[in-house]
């Protein structure tokens, strides 16, 4: 069964960075583009970007651009999404998702950021 | 960016009874519409696709409709897990834009 299992709660200090994973199983990984999608304090959804594992292109939102930088290994199924220069304002849950309607989700990561 | 308007902003209805929440999109979608379902400290999941297509495994009380700018997501005879939040997703254009979502509670 498709899974993706994310990496868990981070906390951070304002100005630095976060990297999280997300490894996909059940399916063939590069089939597939992965969405990162930020969710606000219980509040609604942003979708951030996309990747494509088979040949690492991207598309963003306009938003995260500068603030979002994504990456997979093809070796072990996994996409990454790194966050830069954090504020308050990144605190939140990050899920990953598979393809353009989200049809299998992570289980989410906390970033709070605080000093 | 496309702007997904969402309605009702919450929602209180009984066991049994039918609900329908309503997405307004800032231009056409043709149909690129997505509705999820997200039960407290949960992920969100996947209900409607393609406006109207029924995700795999949900049940068939959830059913979605419409076109142009226009959608919707009924549910009928209300069940007590049906409780959560609602969201919808338009996916014809990028960046991809989800409406600001409709908490179902029961009455």
């Amino acid at each position: 069964q498709v899974k993706l299992l994310q990496s868990g709660a981070a906390l951070v200090k304002p100005g630095a960075s976060v990297k999280m994973s997300c490894k996909a199983s059940g399916y063939t990984f590069t089939d597939y583009w992965v969405s990162w999608v930020k969710q606000s304090h219980g509040k609604s959804l942003e979708w951030i970007g996309e990747i494509y594992p088979n040949s690492g292109a991207t598309n963003f939102n306009e938003k995260f651009k500068g603030k979002a930088t994504l990456t997979v290994d093809k070796s072990t199924s996994t996409a990454y999404m790194e966050l830069s220069r954090l504020t308050s304002e990144d605190s939140a849950i990050y899920y990953c998702t598979r393809g353009s309607v989200f049809d299998y989700w992570g289980q989410g990561v906390m970033v709070t950021v605080s000093s | 960016d496309i702007q997904m308007t969402q309605s009702p902003a919450s929602l209180s209805a009984s066991l049994g009874e039918t609900v329908t929440i309503e997405c307004r999109a800032s231009e056409d979608i043709y149909n690129g519409l997505a509705w999820y379902q997200q039960k407290p400290g949960k992920s969100p999941q996947l209900l409607i696709y393609n406006a109207n297509s029924l995700h795999t495994g949900v049940p068939s009380r959830f059913s979605g409709s419409g076109s142009g700018t226009q959608y919707s997501l009924k549910i009928n005879s209300l069940q007590s897990e049906d409780v959560a939040s609602y969201f919808c997703q338009q996916y014809y254009d990028y960046p991809w834009t989800f409406g600001g979502g409709t908490k179902l509670e029961l009455k």
